[in-house]
């Protein structure tokens, strides 16, 4: 079975940019997509198809895929970005998410 | 508004039964494919089904299968997940997910774009 890889966290200076990363063999053969997700709420669409960004998500979001790393790019984070973050891909007749990246805003 | 509201949880002792309920509103239920993710106390995301519009392609996560059954009835808006032989393993918060919108027989995929507010489920004796 198809396997993601997510550092266990991430801290970022606020106003600075976070990087989060999302291993898998090849995955730029695949659709990645991300989800951001606050205690105790449901997780939210970050991210589909490696780059798009769903209606509502800010422009400070990006997203990219290349060889076996996607990234979702956080640009001049905030308080209110803290959260945990999955990457997620089909894998046949499965969704695998990563294990998830907890960010933390310094 | 577009919105999913889970139901059903509760809880139940080792080997006992439950079904969870996914509301739909807002959008036409019948052209979206849809999940049950779930999560454990203090863990990440884990899928654990998934079913196509038509209800033609079913699938299970390993750690389910041959216990958990996923149905939908499109008139009624409505998804479902009936839970069989419960392990205390399978605590954890439960979410019904969109997933892929079906036009004109061809499938568009936008990720789970829209999740349920979830409904916790604890095995315990």
């Amino acid at each position: 079975s198809y396997e993601l890889t997510q550092s266990l966290s991430v801290s970022v200076a606020l106003g600075q940019t976070a990087r989060i990363t999302c291993g898998g063999n090849n995955i730029e053969k695949r659709n990645v997509h991300w989800y951001r997700q606050k205690p105790g709420q449901a997780p939210v669409l970050l991210m589909y198809r490696d780059n798009n960004r769903p209606s509502g998500i800010p422009e400070r979001f990006s997203g990219s895929n290349s060889g076996n790393t996607a990234t979702l790019t956080i640009s001049r984070a905030q308080a209110g970005d803290e959260a945990d973050y999955y990457c997620q891909v089909w894998d046949s007749t499965s969704w695998v998410f990563g294990a998830g990246t907890k960010v933390s805003v310094l | 508004e577009v919105q999913l509201v889970d139901s059903g949880g509760g809880l139940v002792q080792p080997g006992g039964s439950l079904r969870l309920s996914c509301a739909a509103s807002g959008f036409t239920f019948s052209d979206y494919a849809m999940n049950w993710v779930r999560q454990a106390p203090g863990k990440g995301l884990e899928w654990v089904s998934y079913i196509s519009t038509s209800m033609t392609d079913i699938y299970y996560a390993d750690s389910v299968k041959g216990r958990f059954t996923i149905s939908r009835d499109n008139a009624r808006n409505s998804l479902y997940l009936q839970m069989n032989s419960l392990r205390a393993e399978d605590t954890g918060v439960y979410y019904c997910a969109r997933d892929e919108v079906v036009v004109g027989g061809r499938s568009y995929f936008y990720g789970m774009d829209v999740w349920g507010q979830g409904t916790t489920v604890t095995v315990s004796s």
